[in-house]
């Protein structure tokens, strides 16, 4: 089965609304990264994490190893925003090893 | 700051075809990382590399080859290409690993395979 679940898989968002992402992990996870890839592909650096957790300007994330699980939130989502959200997680399986998600499709409309 | 650039941009390759990506970085990073993305879904670990002449195979290294030539430098070979196989290719580098494996990406290979 999948190492890294993403929920939901599809979002759609009114503009200046809030809501969260979210990452299941079914591996050891160590250490968590979320991307937003644009529609040509590009993969922009959001947050990378030990377990903790970080804010940047309108987004927050937390990392909590014990329970598996890392969460994505965002606040006053922007039209900007759009775009498909992934997390990864870093993880011993007897070798590192590093597992994404499938994603988030998020749309925000106005 | 630094960069990591991807050639070529566009391959576009036969069934059975030998076909290598390369991937350079100015980061200075000693670890560096091949994944494959398929429409739609994640990234899948192909290669990674922790340092110069080191190869650790991800879940995904059946039926490709990687070389890290230099520290800047990581080449993945489709040994054999798959008719209409259509996936990017995605080359990341990091620090290291472990609290230092925080991966930048370049902007990935698109191939196709008539």
């Amino acid at each position: 089965g999948d190492k890294v679940k993403q929920s939901p898989s599809a979002l759609s968002l009114q503009e200046g609304t809030n809501s969260a992402l979210r990452c299941n992990f079914s591996i050891a996870a160590t250490t968590v990264q979320w991307f937003l890839q644009n529609p040509r592909g590009s993969l922009m650096n959001l947050f990378y994490l030990v377990p903790g957790t970080k804010e940047n300007g309108r987004l927050k994330s937390a990392f909590d190893s014990k329970e598996s699980y890392s969460t994505l939130h965002i606040r006053d989502a922007q039209l900007e925003d759009s775009g498909t959200y992934f997390c990864a997680a870093e993880a011993d399986t007897g070798y590192q090893n590093f597992y994404f998600g499938k994603g988030t499709s998020l749309t925000v409309i106005p | 700051g630094g960069i990591i650039t991807q050639t070529p941009k566009f391959l576009i390759g036969q069934e059975g075809q030998k076909l290598t990506l390369k991937c350079q970085q100015n980061f200075n990073h000693d670890t560096m990382y091949w994944y494959r993305q398929d429409s739609g879904k994640g990234l899948r670990l192909i290669y990674y590399s922790i340092t110069e002449n080191d190869l650790q195979k991800g879940d995904l290294s059946e039926g490709y080859d990687a070389s890290r030539e230099k520290k800047s430098s990581f080449s993945l070979t489709v040994t054999s290409a798959q008719k209409n196989e259509m996936a990017v290719f995605l080359c990341a580098s990091s620090i290291g690993l472990g609290g230092y494996a925080e991966q930048f990406f370049g902007p990935g290979t698109r191939l196709t395979v008539l």
